[in-house]
This record gives C-alpha cells, sequence and structure tokens, in this order.
C-alpha cells in the first residue's frame, strides 16, 4: 500500500466550477500537509500548507485536512482555465516527504 | 513565499560528458535540500536528500557516483550527472526544505532543469 494515494485524473470541468481534489494516506505520524500546483515543464508550486486538522482558505483555494479518516481535500471555487495544470498532495512528518502521483486538471472555457 | 532558484533551466550535452546543475535558496536558509527527477506525465521522483555539510542520502536505484550531490553552504545544492548518457534525459528538479518550529515544514521547489544528453 503507498503512503498516500491520489486519483490521478485527468479531471475536466467547464470554467466556473467548484473543482474537489482528494488524497488519502495510511500514515496517522502525518503533521503537515500541502497542495502544489505543477504546471507542463515547471517546478512545482506551494498552492496552500496546513498543519495538522482544519480548513484553510486562500482566495479561490480551501485545504481542508480530516486527520480521522486520513483524507484531505483542495477545493478550487470559480476554476479559471489557467487552473488547467496537475496537482499534487503532500504530507511529512519528521522530516520525511511523501508525494501523491498528482491529479490532472483540464478547465475548459 | 520561498524562492528556489536552478540554473541552468536547459542544457543539451553530448553522450560522455558532465553537467553540473545549481539549486540556491534565495531568501532563506535551507539545511536540507531534495532532488528529484521527473520523466514526461509521471510524478517525481526522489533521487535522494542533502544535507549541507554532511554526505547526501541516495534512494535506492539512484547511482552515487552518477549523481554527485554536494551541499557546501545553507543556500546552495549542486547535481551533477557524470559521464552522462541518452537514458539520463530527464526533467530535474530540486527543492529545499523550510522547518520553522513545530508548525512549518514544508518544501519550496525550483523551476526544474531540462537536460537532453545527445
Amino acid at each position: 500500500q503507498k503512503e498516500v494515494e491520489q486519483d490521478p485524473g485527468p479531471l475536466s470541468v467547464p470554467e466556473g466550477a467548484i473543482v474537489s481534489l482528494n488524497c488519502t494516506y495510511s500514515n496517522s505520524a502525518f503533521q503537515y500537509f500541502m497542495w502544489y500546483r505543477q504546471y507542463s515543464r515547471k517546478g512545482p508550486e506551494l498552492l496552500m500548507y496546513t498543519y495538522s486538522s482544519g480548513n484553510k482558505e486562500d482566495g479561490r483555494f480551501t485545504a481542508q485536512v480530516d486527520k480521522s479518516s486520513k483524507y484531505i481535500s483542495l477545493f478550487i471555487r470559480d476554476s479559471q482555465p489557467s487552473d488547467s495544470a496537475t496537482y499534487l498532495c503532500a504530507m511529512s512528518a519528521s522530516g520525511k516527504f511523501y508525494f501523491g502521483s498528482g491529479t490532472k486538471l483540464n478547465v475548459k472555457p | 513565499g520561498a524562492v528556489v532558484s536552478q540554473h541552468p533551466s536547459r542544457v543539451i550535452c553530448k553522450s560522455g560528458t558532465s553537467v553540473k546543475i545549481e539549486c540556491r535558496s534565495l531568501d532563506f536558509q535551507a539545511t536540507t535540500m531534495f532532488w528529484y527527477r521527473q520523466f514526461p506525465k509521471q510524478s517525481l521522483m526522489l533521487m535522494a536528500t542533502s544535507n549541507e555539510g554532511s554526505k547526501a542520502t541516495y534512494e535506492q536505484g539512484v547511482e552515487k557516483d552518477k549523481f554527485l550531490i554536494n551541499h557546501a553552504s545553507l543556500t546552495l545544492s549542486t547535481l551533477t550527472v557524470t559521464s552522462a548518457h541518452p537514458e539520463d534525459s530527464s526533467f530535474y528538479i530540486c527543492s529545499a526544505r523550510t522547518h520553522g518550529g513545530a508548525l512549518t515544514d514544508t518544501q519550496y521547489f525550483g523551476p526544474g532543469t531540462r537536460l537532453t544528453v545527445l
């Protein structure tokens, strides 16, 4: 079993839709949770960072962590074509990081 | 947010030559940096963890004599691909770890280096 599971997609939505991206994990020791956005041929860009459980909002993005279910989500409101990218979840404990395989999102104009 | 740079962004070389890639944390100090490799349409593959002032830790299957890593300062790590061959052609990405107390532990990535070996 992988430490972090993420649906690879692709996920295709119309412009303006609410997007939900998810990851599950198995290690209850994870304390730090991240979402990265990666455009083609670019390095990943840190979008959201959460410590422990709860929600965090930044503009159109909301990150949610449910440690009891070992489940994290990233919501994108009013999605734009510029949001088309691969989204990677990541989590860490004791300095070791684990990445999901990434979900490819396509927002159609 | 923290900024990590990588140089060069793209390199084309002949088979058998060595290529050095630099990774710098521009506005913070990073005791730990990571090197990743990414093939087209695939996820990140961790190659090694680089700690300032000590030897890098390589992931299983990564040849340490092939991929030389040096982390001589708190803001610079280098990856040298020695005697490069076409199968080494890939997208190489570095990242720097920020760890500010109990509430912060994350990585910031560089923009990547595309290596093409002819």
